[in-house]
């Protein structure tokens, strides 16, 4: 398997636009998560799902934060209008069954809103 | 609310020497606690996991130890090597429901040969 996969690696926006982060997790596992993380704030949960259902997303620190699991092999974090504080390195996670086991992180998305 | 703290936050030694990384998390009723390994730019490895009942677990070098009375966790590394230079992240669940985690900020060890 070839992982978590995110996609993009980097991305580059002006301050207003609207930003979409991607998320492919590995196949057989019904639990994804979102996280960010920050150099002041370190990890955060943001949401997460298991079969392809939000279960908690009291992390989404805003409005401007969604997030959907139209199937179970694909996730998106769609932030509309972005802000310079958003600027962080975005992480999905997933795994099987709600394991503690075999939890995988793809390599993260570095969001800078300028 | 639980609260998980790493310290020191970064640790410099040279290469061969045996360390130790500690954590601390603020509500002992965890049913795990997971150490990862974060380099440069890249994603999160999971290490070792420690479930409730256990005192530690090994993976070669390395050896990951849980007081839960005491709320607390160790990541003893021997022998290290430059390789073992990362950022190390210890994690337990946010609730019992699911297997959201809670992290440290993590300790960045800097192994020099």
């Amino acid at each position: 398997d070839a992982g978590v996969i995110q996609s993009p690696r980097h991305e580059v926006t002006e301050m207003g636009q609207e930003v979409t982060l991607r998320c492919k997790p590995i196949s057989g596992h019904n639990s994804l998560f979102w996280y960010r993380q920050t150099m002041m704030r370190g990890l955060e949960l943001l949401i997460y799902f298991n079969n392809n259902v939000p279960i908690d997303d009291s992390g989404m620190p805003e409005d401007r934060f969604s997030a959907k699991m139209p199937n179970a092999s694909f996730s998106t974090l769609k932030i509309q209008p972005s802000e310079p504080r958003d600027s962080a390195v975005y992480f999905c996670a997933s795994t099987r069954d709600s394991s503690a086991y075999g939890y995988t992180f793809g390599s993260g998305t570095r969001l800078t809103v300028v | 609310k639980q609260e998980v703290t790493q310290i020191p936050a970064a640790l410099s030694v040279p290469e061969g020497e045996n360390l130790v990384l500690n954590c601390s998390f603020t509500d002992s009723a965890i049913y795990n606690l997971q150490w990862f390994r974060q380099d440069p730019g890249k994603g999160l490895t999971s290490l070792l996991l420690i479930q409730s009942s256990q005192r530690e677990q090994t993976s070669g070098r390395l050896n990951a130890s849980l007081d839960k009375s005491s709320g607390r966790s160790t990541l003893y590394i021997a022998a290290s090597q430059p390789g073992d230079s990362a950022t190390y992240l210890c994690a337990v669940p946010a609730n019992q429901a699911g297997t959201a985690l809670i992290f440290g900020k993590g300790t960045t060890l800097s192994v020099s040969s």
